[in-house]
């Protein structure tokens, strides 16, 4: 079945480490996401890529990085710079025609990361 | 304001009861419109996509978009227990960018059997 991977579930950190989470899509869909997910907030946007080698900052990206080296693969780093990184991290992808980009995204089931 | 306002809930309704959620928004240039059923630890999945203006119809859902009244709603009908969970609108521009999809922070549903 195609879908959207992300491991591990649940990510348990110490503060001041970096910690890196997986996402791998076997949909073969051009574009990936991450997007963090707090209670009572709606989803925000953190980095996007739209093309292998290529990926730009959204929303709330401060603390964050990530980088695209192959199309399925588009790990997210979340540094001892991110002030407050415990939340619920999800990544999405989706297909790109031509242009323009108004295909619907398409999530993994995310993964909690708790840093205390 | 947030560009887009979706009423938290919690919502509990009985098994059988017809839902309906709505969100607002204030940006006149969003043209594309999504509902999203979210379970609990789990990603979103799509349920309705669509464009500008009008109904659309899915077994029991619909979506309903007012875009002179910046209004969307999902109704679910003949609602069950299984369509617990949490449901989140969204909406972009017609855009090359992801930047502008942007989400509702989410209803979340309890139907009690």
């Amino acid at each position: 079945d195609g879908g959207i991977t992300q491991s591990p579930k649940y990510l348990f950190r110490k503060e001041g480490q970096n910690v890196t989470l997986s996402c791998e899509q076997n949909l073969n869909h051009d574009a990936m996401y991450w997007y963090r997910q707090d209670p009572g907030q709606g989803l925000r946007l953190i980095y996007y890529s739209q093309i292998v080698n290529d990926f730009q900052k959204g929303d709330i990206a401060e603390g964050y990085s990530v980088s695209r080296e192959k199309k399925e693969s588009f790990p997210l780093t979340v540094t001892s710079a991110q002030k407050n990184p415990t939340a619920f991290y999800l990544c999405a992808s989706s297909i790109v025609t031509g242009r323009r980009n108004n295909s619907p995204l398409h999530f993994g089931n995310g993964t909690r990361l708790t840093v205390t | 304001q947030k560009e887009v306002e979706q009423d938290p809930g919690p919502l509990s309704v009985p098994e059988g009861a017809i839902v309906s959620l709505n969100c607002t928004y204030s940006n006149s240039a969003f043209q594309y419109f999504m509902w999203y059923r979210q379970y609990s630890r789990k990603g979103p999945e799509l349920l309705m996509y669509t464009y500008s203006s009008g109904n659309k119809e899915d077994g029991r859902f619909t979506a309903q978009v007012d875009k002179s009244s910046k209004y969307i709603s999902l109704f679910i009908r003949d609602s069950q227990p299984s369509d617990s969970a949490t449901y989140l609108c969204a909406m972009r521009i017609p855009s090359g960018s992801a930047r502008q999809l942007t989400f509702g922070s989410g209803t979340q549903l309890t139907v009690l059997p």
